[in-house]
């Protein structure tokens, strides 16, 4: 089964601190793996695409890489406005023309 | 603001009713996509449609159909609902149609709680 899995589920951190979240993905035929951020009760905002192994894309803070199992999304040096829902999605030949995943999210909570 | 916009914000309803769903893409925008996020399921894409056509189809169950319009905005249909299908729900647009891997936009959502 095509499956896209994110990991923690929830993530605390100080303010300067640090840390990475995990997309982990099993579909066949990756066409590209996306990054979105999802402030509460609002419609998530495009951040990152990846397309093939080995890839990395950089917005200030956030840094996106790509291997053939997994992405990584890199925050360097927080703040309290990076707190949010982080999701990544999958985007992959199924049937018809494609299938589009996304895994449950990371809750990030950024604390000054 | 992405230049997507959806009506209506809230919508509460029985069960076994149906309703409709409205989005207009931003600008210039060909393709638009509806998406439903709930809390156990997490966001679920449910159907995308480029220049009026069908491109690709997702989770949607067949109580649901969409269409796109000449003038490209989207509407969502949703019948014979039940409790589960409370849920926010999604619309994005993209410039082109090319299998799903252009920049959506998304809009602010359409919240629908049936009772």
């Amino acid at each position: 089964e095509d499956q896209v899995t994110q990991s923690p589920e929830a993530l605390r951190l100080q303010e300067g601190e640090s840390s990475s979240l995990n997309c982990s993905y099993t579909v066949s035929g990756l066409r590209g793996l996306f990054w979105y951020r999802q402030d509460p009760g609002k419609g998530p905002e495009f951040l990152f695409t990846l397309y093939s192994a080995g890839e990395e894309k950089e917005k200030e803070r956030l840094k996106a890489t790509l291997t053939k199992k997994e992405s990584f999304l890199h925050i360097t040096a927080p703040k309290p406005e990076d707190s949010a829902t982080y999701l990544c999605a999958a985007a992959y030949s199924g049937a018809g023309s494609y299938q589009l995943t996304f895994g449950k999210g990371t809750k990030l909570s950024v604390i000054p | 603001d992405s230049g997507v916009t959806q009506t209506p914000k809230h919508l509460i309803t029985a069960t076994g009713q149906r309703v409709t769903l409205r989005c207009s893409p931003r600008s210039g925008d060909l393709s638009v996509y509806w998406y439903q996020q709930s809390l156990d399921q997490g966001l679920q894409f449910l159907i995308h449609y480029y220049n009026g056509e069908e491109r690709a189809k997702g989770n949607i169950l067949e109580r649901f159909s969409a269409q796109q319009f000449p003038d490209l905005h989207s509407e969502l249909n949703l019948s014979s609902l039940e409790l589960g299908d409370s849920a926010l729900y999604f619309c994005a647009s993209s410039v082109g149609g090319l299998a799903g891997l252009e920049t959506q936009y998304f809009g602010p959502g359409t919240r629908l709680l049936v009772l």
